[in-house]
């Protein structure tokens, strides 16, 4: 049951040109959507969050947009940089009395060439 | 800057013995969580912990599984008879209730859990 879903498995990017993540969601109880960006052998870090309330939300180089209507959010990061390559995954989560059960998406591994 | 921090980075242990993974969350945070990434799939939830208490957990959190807060600082994973199928990496993470809109959950750089 793959609730979030993010169909590129990779992209690959010249440094300095535009990146744009994908996902998909099906679930429309959720509220709340966040990306998350993995190095190998770390955890996952806290990128950008957007709430269901708006439709974009931008942060330096990062912008997340959000499309209630169609499901679909989607990562740009502009202008990319090398050090930007890791594995980008996108999350969701709804109102679960305070916490968060977070459903992650399968990630999309991008790779900025320079 | 505060930091999620697991212990061992690595366990290795044989089908059927008990595992205890362990985590300090950061200090001031009030909800934890255990999630999992088998090798080469996404991160799954599988429970939440908040006031002592378990608040959710996923279908893979079976009877195998129970977490705990043994003291004010670190938050445990156990798996009573581990399986194969339960090697993966093993992330916790911690969240400040008070963080308002921004929701950011903190991940622990992982334990990677081989079951042979």
């Amino acid at each position: 049951d793959q609730q979030v879903k993010q169909n590129s498995p990779s992209l690959s990017v010249q440094e300095g040109r535009i990146s744009i993540l994908n996902c998909d969601y099906t679930n429309s109880m959720f509220d709340y959507f966040l990306w998350y960006k993995k190095y190998p052998a770390e955890g996952p870090t806290f990128l950008i969050s957007i709430s269901s309330i708006k439709d974009k939300n931008e942060d330096g180089r990062f912008t997340v947009f959000l499309n209630k209507s169609a499901k679909h959010l989607s990562l740009h990061i502009v202008p990319s940089q090398p050090g930007d390559s890791a594995v980008y995954f996108c999350a969701a989560s709804s109102p679960s009395g305070g916490y968060q059960k977070v459903t992650f998406g399968t990630g999309t591994k991008l790779q900025v060439i320079p | 800057e505060p930091e999620v921090t697991q212990t061992p980075s690595h366990q290795v242990t044989q089908m059927g013995q008990e595992v205890i993974l362990r985590c300090v969350p950061i200090s001031n945070h009030l909800y934890f969580y255990w999630y999992r990434q088998i090798l080469g799939q996404k991160v799954e939830f599988l429970v939440s912990f908040y006031n002592n208490e378990i608040s959710e957990k996923s279908e893979i959190f079976d009877d195998q599984f129970s977490v705990e807060r043994p003291d004010g600082s670190n938050f445990t994973l156990k798996i009573r008879s581990t399986k194969l199928e339960d090697s993966a990496m093993y992330f916790c993470a911690s969240e400040d209730v008070t963080s308002g809109f921004l929701r950011e959950q903190f991940f622990g750089p992982g334990t990677r859990l081989t079951v042979l």
